[in-house]
């Protein structure tokens, strides 16, 4: 079953206005991960955030993680139209298996 | 990271028919898995590939529906049995690369059950 809910489901916005999205998850896990999935193809990775990090960084990405809220966000600065894209967040229980969220739909507007 | 590769990349079939799924991976690791997305959908776990024992399976999948095989620390194949138009989904492998717990995905097979 899905451990992880995304919020919200779908987001548009202008290209280079930035883009937040959040993934509450129910039980303590060992870390997360944030995934690009472009038009159904296969997906790509993006960040993992152990349980013992409140943020991490790469490039336009940031990440957050609150333990104490079963939360974690993710934060795209300066879209442009190649972030279109769907993101999961998927959380590991310490045993590698991947629980993944719905999903956010994010639609870059030229 | 490693570098996935899955075969086919789609496929369109007839119901009551199977399809094997391969994936290959550049390098030994030791953590494969199958997921399947269906139709807008997020992902959920098929099974976890043990090399040279039978896999795991997650609670609703199981192993006549979804024959595994793992030979080596690099290859991994899914079976879709006596296919149905439900099975329609991208089917994807990923593995867990160099013990720092992040997982990478293979391009993913999208089916069609006619």
């Amino acid at each position: 079953s899905q451990q992880g809910e995304e919020d919200p489901q779908a987001l548009s916005i202008q290209e280079g206005e930035n883009a937040t999205m959040n993934c509450s998850y129910k039980t303590s896990i060992n870390n997360l991960q944030w995934y690009r999935q472009n038009s159904g193809r296969g997906l790509v990775h993006l960040i993992l955030i152990r349980s013992n990090e409140r943020e991490k960084h790469s490039g336009r990405l940031r990440v957050t993680l609150d333990t104490s809220k079963k939360s974690s966000s993710l934060l795209i600065t300066a879209s442009r139209a190649a972030d279109t894209a769907s993101y999961f967040c998927a959380t590991d229980l310490n045993d590698y298996k991947l629980s993944f969220g719905a999903g956010t739909t994010v639609t870059v507007r030229a | 990271s490693a570098v996935i590769s899955q075969k086919p990349s789609r496929d369109i079939c007839q119901r009551g028919t199977s399809l094997t799924i391969q994936c290959q991976v550049d390098s030994q690791v030791t953590m494969m898995f199958w997921y399947r997305q269906q139709p807008g959908q997020s992902l959920t776990l098929i099974a976890t590939a043990n090399q040279g024992s039978e896999a795991t399976y997650e609670s609703g999948f199981v192993i006549d529906k979804f024959p595994i095989s793992r030979p080596n620390l690099t290859f991994s194949t899914l079976t879709v049995s006596n296919m149905s138009p439900e099975d329609s989904s991208i089917y994807l492998c990923s593995v867990e690369d160099r013990g720092y717990n992040e997982q990478f995905f293979g391009p993913g097979t999208r089916l069609t059950v006619l």
